[in-house]
């Protein structure tokens, strides 16, 4: 078992939807996250950093994290066909310096 | 614009042959990692820096595999004997903090003939 899960898709949704990207994770000993966009043949973008459970928002985008589920999400208000990209999330834990990834979930927003 | 910096963008080589890139992180960040993206995989981590000492390596580094960071600043990853399997997107990221934000440059793809 992988120890970030992450849905590789497609997910296909029409402009202006709310989309709705997870990740799942085995190890409860992380405690942060982030959310990466990334288009073909480019650098992943950092998109939001959080720290333990709760939600964050910025702008249309928000992460909750829910430690108990070990589950966590991205939420996108008002997708715009500009969102299609690999989303990627990844998590680590405090005595480790790196992050573990998911294998990323590509959206496609059509207009 | 002063975000992470990796050269070549693109490197095409023959099996057999070493190859360098080279990273410059954000200025003022002391972290710095190097990771390796296959296609429809996600980042695999592969050595980690805190200013010039190399703190942690991945399995995945093997002994054709080097990296340096010579005075904290930028830092070069060397393959050296390549192999068809080396072919990926190697990327650099930086971080002003340990468990911070890792912001990431826009990678060096390297193609192993």
């Amino acid at each position: 078992q992988k120890e970030v899960e992450q849905d590789p898709g497609p997910l296909s949704v029409p402009e202006g939807a709310i989309v709705s990207l997870n990740c799942t994770y085995s190890n409860s000993a992380f405690q942060y996250f982030m959310w990466y966009r990334q288009y073909s043949r480019k650098g992943p973008e950092l998109l939001m950093y959080t720290y333990s459970s709760g939600n964050k928002e910025d702008g249309r985008f928000t992460a909750q994290v829910d430690k108990s589920s070990k589950y966590i999400s991205l939420f996108i208000r008002d997708s715009q066909p500009s969102d299609s990209a690999t989303y990627l999330c990844a998590m680590s834990r405090s005595g480790t310096y790196k992050y573990i990834f998911g294998t990323g979930t590509r959206l496609k927003v059509l207009a | 614009d002063t975000g992470v910096s990796q050269d070549p963008r693109h490197k095409i080589t023959k099996r057999g042959q070493n190859v360098t890139f080279r990273c410059d992180p954000i200025s003022e960040h002391n972290r710095l990692y190097w990771y390796r993206q296959t296609l429809g995989q996600g980042p695999e981590f592969l050595t980690y820096f805190q200013n010039e000492a190399q703190l942690e390596k991945s399995r995945l580094l093997s002994d054709r595999f080097s990296a340096e960071r010579p005075k904290g600043s930028f830092s070069t990853l060397e393959i050296q004997r390549t192999e068809q399997g080396d072919s990926a997107m190697y990327l650099c990221a930086s971080s002003l903090s340990e468990i911070g934000e890792l912001f990431f440059g826009e990678g060096s793809r390297l193609t192993v003939l």
